[in-house]
């Protein structure tokens, strides 16, 4: 009940198209679902992020979709440019009490590859 | 303003050694979270620490044990290294009831021989 489940694995898109990843989760008292960006050798860096009172939320070229029924959100990469190529995570946590508070759970990322 | 810090940016250990990693989290910040990511892997979660005390513990063994100091600080510490260690260790710091919003550090490249 604890696992999220990303895919694909690996997505090559041409520089200026739109990059999207998906995730699902099995755990319905997740209520927090960020997303992060992660270059070689770095540590993953917090992109955006959901709460499931929404739909979706847009920053800058990056939207969350959320579907709270399907269980299921993604990340929409609009006008992907090469300095976009890195490893995304989705991830989820209860952020609203019970034991479960604070510990993220991540997906199996997704190595996105822009060609210029 | 400093975002996480962290302390040694790569360590080499043999089977069977002890291990302490250290974490300063982001200014302002007050818990600090570790997570091991293996090659390829997603991180995951080893625990969590607030006011000075291990607050939630993922599925790691007892050999994984930490401490969080007066100053919000947090070390790992790992006994008995296995080859099965080897990874990267992850230290992430946030504020409690914000959202969960959790910032990295850079990480610690731990490597067992």
């Amino acid at each position: 009940q604890q696992q999220v489940k990303q895919s694909p694995q690996s997505l090559i898109v041409q520089k200026g198209g739109i990059s999207i990843i998906n995730c699902a989760y099995e755990n319905t008292a997740f209520d927090y679902f960020p997303w992060y960006q992660q270059f070689p050798g770095k540590g993953p860096a917090l992109l955006i992020a959901i709460r499931p009172d929404v739909s979706e939320k847009k920053e800058g070229r990056f939207t969350i979709s959320f579907n709270k029924s399907a269980k299921q959100f993604s990340l929409h990469i609009m006008d992907s440019q090469p300095g976009d190529s890195a490893t995304y995570f989705c991830a989820a946590s209860r952020v609203s009490g019970g034991t479960s508070y604070g510990k993220l759970t991540f997906g199996q990322g997704t190595i996105l590859t822009v060609h210029p | 303003d400093a975002g996480v810090t962290q302390s040694p940016t790569h360590l080499i250990k043999t089977r069977g050694q002890q291990v302490t990693l250290r974490c300063s989290p982001k200014s302002g910040h007050d818990t600090v979270s570790w997570y091991q990511q293996a090659l390829g892997q997603g991180p995951q979660f080893i625990f969590q620490y607030y006011e000075e005390e291990e607050r939630q513990r993922g599925n790691f063994p007892d050999r994984f044990s930490g401490h969080q100091f007066p100053n919000y600080s947090s070390e790992l510490n790992v006994n008995a290294l296995l080859l099965g260690d080897s990874a990267l260790y992850l230290c992430a710091s946030s504020l409690p009831g914000v959202g969960n919003e959790q910032y990295f550090g850079p990480g610690t490249r731990l490597t067992v021989t």
